[in-house]
């Protein structure tokens, strides 16, 4: 069975901080994986999908690396800001369904960007 | 806006209470799937609809009863629950029948926070 961990928990930053969050997951013969963000009494918004045969994707200054092999991977967010502040969580898709998608989510970082 | 409603928003209920919660997506999409998310663990997926037909249910316990009457309306019903079952409930709906390549992208609905007293 998948699992999905994601390192740290929480994490404050300074404005303007490069910063790193990190997930791991067990079982490595995943399809893609994503990286959302959730804000308080929202839902979840698709930030980042990464195909099993890539090793990274990039949309504005935000950079996921996905390395299968060893079960991991970084959403790197650069020149952080107030407006990024919301929890960021990671899910791989596991494999090959004929309806739908499949998703196990990691338990997810809470980011505070402090102004 | 992101194309999936969830209503309510906030429901309390008593364990002898029956209520359902409701989901309409306004993306044409053929899949529609429940969440659970409770405080300090992962978001765990309940149960799957593509086409109208449940293709997935994830060892939900009886006291959860899902119904997709149409493919852009999911409902929850609720009876007998316990006050475990608090947490946030979520809706999401996606594209994709047939394989994908695993590119179907799943949006999400606001969420039902559910307390049971």
């Amino acid at each position: 069975k998948q699992e999905v961990t994601q390192i740290p928990a929480a994490l404050s930053v300074p404005e303007g901080e490069n910063l790193v969050l990190n997930c791991s997951f067990t079982d490595s013969a995943i399809y893609n994986l994503q990286w959302f963000r959730q804000d308080p009494g929202k839902g979840l918004t698709s930030l980042l999908l990464i195909q099993s045969s890539q090793r990274e994707q990039t949309s504005g200054r935000l950079n996921a690396s996905l390395d299968k092999s060893s079960g991991r991977s970084t959403l790197y967010i650069a020149a952080s800001q107030p407006g990024d502040s919301a929890t960021y969580l990671c899910a791989t898709v596991r494999g090959r369904e004929t309806s739908g998608s499949r998703l196990t989510f990691g338990e997810g970082t809470q980011l505070t960007v402090n102004p | 806006e992101t194309g999936v409603t969830q209503t309510p928003r906030h429901l309390v209920m008593g364990m002898t209470n029956k209520k359902s919660l409701k989901c309409e997506q306004h993306l044409g999409h053929n899949a529609m799937y429940w969440y659970k998310q409770s405080a300090k663990k992962p978001l765990e997926l309940m149960f799957v609809y593509s086409l109208e037909e449940r293709v997935e249910n994830n060892s939900v316990p009886s006291r959860f009863s899902p119904e997709c009457p149409n493919s852009s309306h999911l409902f929850l019903h609720l009876h007998t629950l316990q006050p475990e079952d608090s947490a946030l409930y979520l809706c999401a709906s996606s594209q994709a029948v047939g394989w994908s390549g695993g590119l179907d992208t799943q949006y999400f609905g606001p969420g039902t926070r559910l307390t049971v007293l």
